[in-house]
């Protein structure tokens, strides 16, 4: 696609319930990041993937929280045992290498847990 | 503290230009970059500025970079009601971008 895709664009889901993110990147681009936006706060970095090398996890904030990413495509966001605090945006965005590139946004994934 | 610093709230008459500005910390920065956010809607890049750049223009746009005093500023021309948003600036040292909180501008008419 022409842009970075990112499915589903809005989630509810029950307290306790686990719930995956899903994130196209734009082709080629090797690198992915994913972000959280919480109501009226800035941008939070979770995780980004380069390549083949291993990830970048620094930013997710806790073990509930998990990212794959098959090859250089298509990356899963996974929430386990969601928490009302983990409503959000959750962005994604890619970028043709990490280090000075410029990186492109998805819509964002609004995930509201009642 | 954050690592990208910007005021929460600007607010200017139509017409007027407004100025966005953003601190950094990491002299390392390769690309600083601005970001619109409109309600409801996803991050738009509109404008970046390589490290070694003091000014960048873009139509109605203009990015300055001091790299002494770690400061970015996005300058708006002619302001219209369209342009009401959220402007994130970020700065890229190499992994992930590091975005400061947004700085919401409100234009009145």
């Amino acid at each position: 696609g022409a842009g970075v895709s990112q499915s589903p664009s809005n989630k509810v889901t029950e307290k306790g319930k686990d719930v995956e993110l899903r994130c196209d990147p734009i082709s080629g681009h090797t690198a992915l990041y994913w972000y959280r936006q919480r109501l009226g706060q800035g941008l939070e970095f979770l995780i980004y993937f380069q390549g083949n090398s291993a990830p970048d996890k620094s930013g997710l904030p806790s073990d509930r929280f998990s990212a794959e990413r098959t090859g250089e495509s298509v990356s899963t966001l996974t929430i386990q045992r969601t928490q009302q605090e983990d409503s959000a945006v959750y962005l994604c965005a890619s970028s043709l290498a990490g280090q000075g590139s410029t990186i492109y946004f998805g819509e964002g994934s609004w995930l509201t847990v009642v | 503290g954050e690592d990208v610093e910007q005021s929460l709230f600007l607010s200017v008459r139509e017409g007027d230009s407004s100025v966005i500005n953003c601190t950094y910390t990491d002299s390392s920065s390769t690309y600083l970059y601005w970001y619109k956010q409109e309600p409801g809607a996803g991050l738009q890049l509109l404008t970046y500025i390589f490290s070694n750049m003091d000014m960048k223009q873009d139509q109605r746009l203009t990015v300055l970079l001091n790299k002494k005093d770690k400061h970015l500023s996005l300058r708006i021309a002619d302001t219209q009601t369209g342009d009401s948003a959220i402007y994130f600036c970020a700065e890229s040292i190499g992994r992930a971008l590091t975005f400061g909180s947004g700085t919401r501008l409100q234009v009145q008419p």
